[in-house]
């Protein structure tokens, strides 16, 4: 399957500070990545959907100016977590569609990204 | 009513049982079916894809999906230690639609 990388694997920040995370897809181009937020023992939550070089999509309820998408090229999504609070504190997730996969609709996943906002 | 269904679990099973993992779903517009497997503090990984209704067999696992009960499952055969995860159903109306997710069961089997 295409390969989707996600960095960092883990990161701890103080309160009010803004952390990014990145996804890239390896083996093949994106032009929608997504990203998702997973709290423990809760379903995958669609975030936001990643068009390179537009505006990002944003699901109701996610603040767009506390989650930056950025979507510069057609390999690199970042998600921004902007004046970061305890709350924010949860797995976030980003995949991607790959236009070569066997059958369109699949998506592949990142290995995801656990933020602790101290 | 939730979209898609799934029962939490945890589901413990013996070294070699036969898993039955399913999920409901109500929007009967839904034509994609996916399942996940996701390991603890890890990103979901595609197991098995299938359209429409009708089975799908990829070596010990096998999806079904009924789409005039609104119902799919996956079985695990011969289940191994290394099938503990969770397994995420997922589900969308087009090929380039927004999954919907269930929430997962989380599986043990215990050798």
């Amino acid at each position: 399957g295409a390969v989707v990388s996600q960095h960092p694997s883990w990161v701890i920040c103080k309160s009010g500070t803004s952390v990014k995370i990145e996804c890239r897809s390896l083996d093949f181009q994106a032009t929608t990545m997504f990203w998702y937020r997973q709290f423990p023992k809760q379903s995958l939550m669609l975030m936001a959907t990643s068009n390179e070089g537009s505006k990002a999509t944003y699901e109701q309820g996610v603040e767009k100016d506390k989650f930056l998408i950025n979507h510069a090229s057609l390999t690199l999504s970042t998600l921004t977590v902007t004046s970061a609070h305890p709350e924010d504190s949860s797995f976030y997730i980003c995949s991607a569609r790959s236009g070569r996969a066997r059958s369109t609709g699949e998506l592949f996943f990142g290995e995801g990204s656990r933020l602790t906002v101290l | 009513q939730k979209e898609v269904e799934q029962d939490p679990g945890p589901l413990s099973v013996p070294e070699g049982a036969i898993v039955s993992l399913n999920c409901t779903y109500s929007n009967s517009a839904f034509q994609y079916f996916m399942w996940y497997r996701q390991y603890s503090r890890k990103g979901p990984e595609l197991l098995m894809y299938t359209y429409s209704s009708g089975n799908k067999e990829d070596g010990r696992f096998t999806a079904q999906v009924d789409k005039s009960s609104k119902y799919i499952s996956l079985f695990i055969r011969d289940s191994q230690p290394s099938d503990s995860a969770t397994y995420l159903c997922a589900m969308s109306e087009g090929s380039q639609g927004n999954l919907i997710f269930g929430k997962g069961t989380k599986l043990s089997v215990k050798p």
